[in-house]
């Protein structure tokens, strides 16, 4: 398994501003995700973080919203931009540790409420 | 494509009572099937996976889960329900491309367990 860690754990935020979610595993993990939890809902991956390189996102998540830095294998950021109401949300990081990418283990959340 | 659909987005039950929750899959290949839990205001563990091994597979806090090809089913139990057992429960399915694995999560709905004294 895998000790992962959100900063912050919560925030408020005001319209048009940004805020940056850090992820932080205990070890070297191949694959790290950022997924979405919207009120009453469920998990939405947002973006494969891949280490050295752009992260991939899924339909409907774009680069200018929601730019993911991996500067290394055992750290990521996710940026949510620009932010409005609808961006109320848990925001939860994963990794896969291991080659065969069978198990996620999954960060506390970053709860946000966007006023 | 794969995908989890959970049957019932609410179930109660007493404490000390049995505990189902309902998961079908669809998938090309043999799927992997994860349970996972989520507590209010916390992060989500890993209840149990399913990865081709046993079709009967145990997980922690007494929660067991049986994969069944001919029903494309990964239902959730547990024999007696304790009231720490409220809480938010997803089943997930590992997405493929062919018939590797990409390393992604395809989430249900979830399914909201209330335990009642």
């Amino acid at each position: 398994s895998a000790v992962i860690s959100q900063k912050p754990s919560r925030d408020i935020c005001q319209r048009g501003t940004s805020l940056t979610i850090q992820c932080q595993v205990d070890s070297q993990v191949t694959m790290m995700f950022w997924y979405r939890q919207q009120p009453g809902q469920s998990l939405t991956l947002i973006a494969t973080a891949n280490q050295g390189s752009e992260a991939t996102y899924e339909s409907g998540f774009v680069i200018d919203k929601f730019p993911i830095s991996r500067p290394n294998l055992t750290f990521s950021t996710l940026t949510v931009s620009n932010m409005s109401p609808e961006d109320s949300s848990i925001y939860l990081c994963s990794v896969t540790p291991g080659a065969k990418k069978e198990t996620q283990y999954f960060g506390p959340g970053t709860r946000l409420l966007v006023l | 494509a794969q995908s989890v659909t959970q049957l019932d987005s609410h179930v109660s039950v007493s404490e000390g009572t049995p505990v189902l929750l309902r998961c079908n899959y669809s998938s090309s290949y043999s799927p992997s099937l994860f349970w996972y839990v989520q507590h209010p205001n916390k992060g989500l563990q890993l209840l149990l996976k399913y990865t081709s091994a046993a079709t009967l597979v145990k997980g922690i806090n007494g929660f067991e889960a049986e994969f069944k090809k001919s029903e494309t089913s990964f239902h959730l139990t547990k024999p007696s329900a304790h009231m720490s057992d409220a809480a938010e429960y997803f089943c997930v399915v590992s997405d493929r491309l062919g018939s590797s694995n990409t390393g992604k999560l395809i989430f249900g709905q979830g399914t909201t367990l209330q335990v009642k004294p």
